[in-house]
């Protein structure tokens, strides 16, 4: 266990919907990651917060966004879904040291729109 | 996109087999990671080696990294059954972001 949440496990939806994806860091990690994994694209780095603000953005599209709590835990938030959103979506949390600390994977939330 | 490519694709092997996986970058590193996702799980890191290390050993892993090649590789001593799984390397270059080479899935036969 490594001490990252993430909720649901599954998500099962439709076309032009939106959805929230939650995550929970282990405690004291100030950082998340959000991280989504699909067969064409393979594991892709989405974006990162720290302590509430965004510290650097990858392939993420417009469509989706994320935000973190004060209370540390993050949301990424999908929406007008396509078929190709469909994937395994990864958060990740860790102490922020210029790149030398391992990050801490959750278990994944599966989405599949349908 | 992916950062760099994994050699090979897939690999099987038999218990106590050494494994051999490979990887390649494209751009500068600040260090270079290793992490292992059982079938669509979460990644769990393994190890880590810094850009100015050529070699770095964990239990039963060793890695090495040459930056003048671009290119690091995972060994595996005596695997086992429970090391079934898909390794990934991911670089580190600005930041905390890691960006992910496409994988090695892992066979071991018992």
């Amino acid at each position: 266990d490594s001490g990252v949440t993430q909720t649901p496990k599954h998500l099962i939806t439709a076309t032009g919907q939106r959805v929230t994806l939650r995550c929970s860091p282990r405690s004291g990690d100030l950082s998340v990651y959000w991280y989504q994994q699909s067969l064409d694209q393979g594991l892709q780095f989405l974006i990162q917060y720290y302590n509430g603000e965004e510290r650097a953005k990858g392939n993420i599209l417009e469509r989706f966004s994320a935000q973190q709590f004060p209370d540390l835990h993050s949301e990424l938030n999908l929406s007008s879904l396509e078929l190709g959103d469909s994937a395994l979506y990864f958060c990740a949390s860790s102490v922020p040291s210029g790149g030398y600390n391992e990050q801490f994977f959750g278990p994944g939330t599966r989405l599949t729109v349908l | 996109s992916q950062q760099g490519e994994e050699d090979p694709q897939a690999l099987s092997i038999q218990e106590g087999e050494n494994a051999t996986m490979n990887c390649s970058y494209k751009t500068s590193i600040n260090n270079l990671q290793w992490y292992r996702q059982n079938s669509g799980r979460g990644l769990v890191h393994l190890i880590l080696i810094r850009s100015n290390e050529r070699e770095k050993h964990s239990g039963r892993l060793r890695v090495t990294l040459d930056t003048s090649k671009k290119s690091s590789s995972l060994l595996i001593t005596a695997s086992r059954a429970a090391d079934t799984a898909s390794y990934f390397c991911a670089t580190v270059w600005v930041g905390d972001k890691l960006i992910f080479g496409t994988g090695t899935r892992l066979q071991v036969f018992p």
